[in-house]
């Protein structure tokens, strides 16, 4: 079993739509959570960061931490093309955050 | 130039050849991170740096050899490469201390092994 768990995708939605992205994980111990988004050819760069369980709100972005359930969101409200990248998940047992656990990432496309 | 650059954007070279990649960061960080990015897998963490010392070797094989000279370089030298090893490799650092920590990536090298 991986330990962080993604949706590939490739995840295709009209301009304006709600997009809802996932993660699971397996490691109890993980307590930072971080969304990134990849744009082609290039780097990935941070989108969201949040500690433990609850919401964190960021413009048209939100994200949600379940530590119960060991699940991650990212929400995009009316969301654009411009967001159309490969959003990536990423967790860490410990705030200095050096051993970053990645998903696999998820592709997006938003079609206007 | 700001933030994270890496050089070269793109390289091919045959399986007996011998090659570098260079990252620089112009963040004032202390720790440097090589991370492999294959097609339809996760990043993979390589090697860790702090104040150039080597913090992390997450089983890397030997023909992927990394040197930090400074803060504010990183090397990843390569030699006897694999097909396999075809991928974006990028570069990334971060503060280095306690606190909120954020890695800043570079744009990374896509390597194509012949």
């Amino acid at each position: 079993q991986k330990e962080v768990e993604q949706d590939p995708g490739p995840l295709s939605v009209p301009e304006g739509a709600i997009v809802s992205l996932n993660c699971t994980y397996s490691n109890s111990a993980f307590q930072y959570f971080m969304w990134y988004r990849q744009y082609s050819r290039k780097g990935p760069e941070l989108l969201m960061y949040t500690y433990s369980s609850g919401n964190k709100e960021d413009g048209r972005f939100t994200a949600q931490v379940d530590k119960s359930s060991k699940y991650i969101s990212l929400f995009i409200r009316d969301s654009q093309p411009s967001d159309s990248a490969t959003y990536l998940c990423a967790m860490s047992e410990d705030q200095g955050a050096q051993k970053l656990v990645f998903g696999q990432g998820t592709r997006l496309t938003i079609n206007p | 130039e700001t933030g994270v650059t890496q050089t070269p954007r793109h390289l091919v070279m045959g399986m007996t050849n011998k090659k570098s990649l260079k990252c620089e960061q112009h963040l004032g960080h202390n720790a440097m991170y090589w991370y492999k990015q294959s097609a339809k897998k996760p990043l993979e963490l390589m090697f860790v740096y702090n104040f150039k010392e080597q913090t992390e070797n997450n089983s890397v094989p030997s023909r992927f050899s990394p040197e930090c000279p400074n803060s504010s370089h990183l090397f990843l030298h390569l030699h006897t490469l694999q097909p396999e090893d075809s991928a974006l490799y990028l570069c990334a650092s971060s503060q280095g201390d306690a606190g909120e920590e954020t890695q800043y990536f570079g744009p990374g090298t896509r390597l194509l092994v012949l």
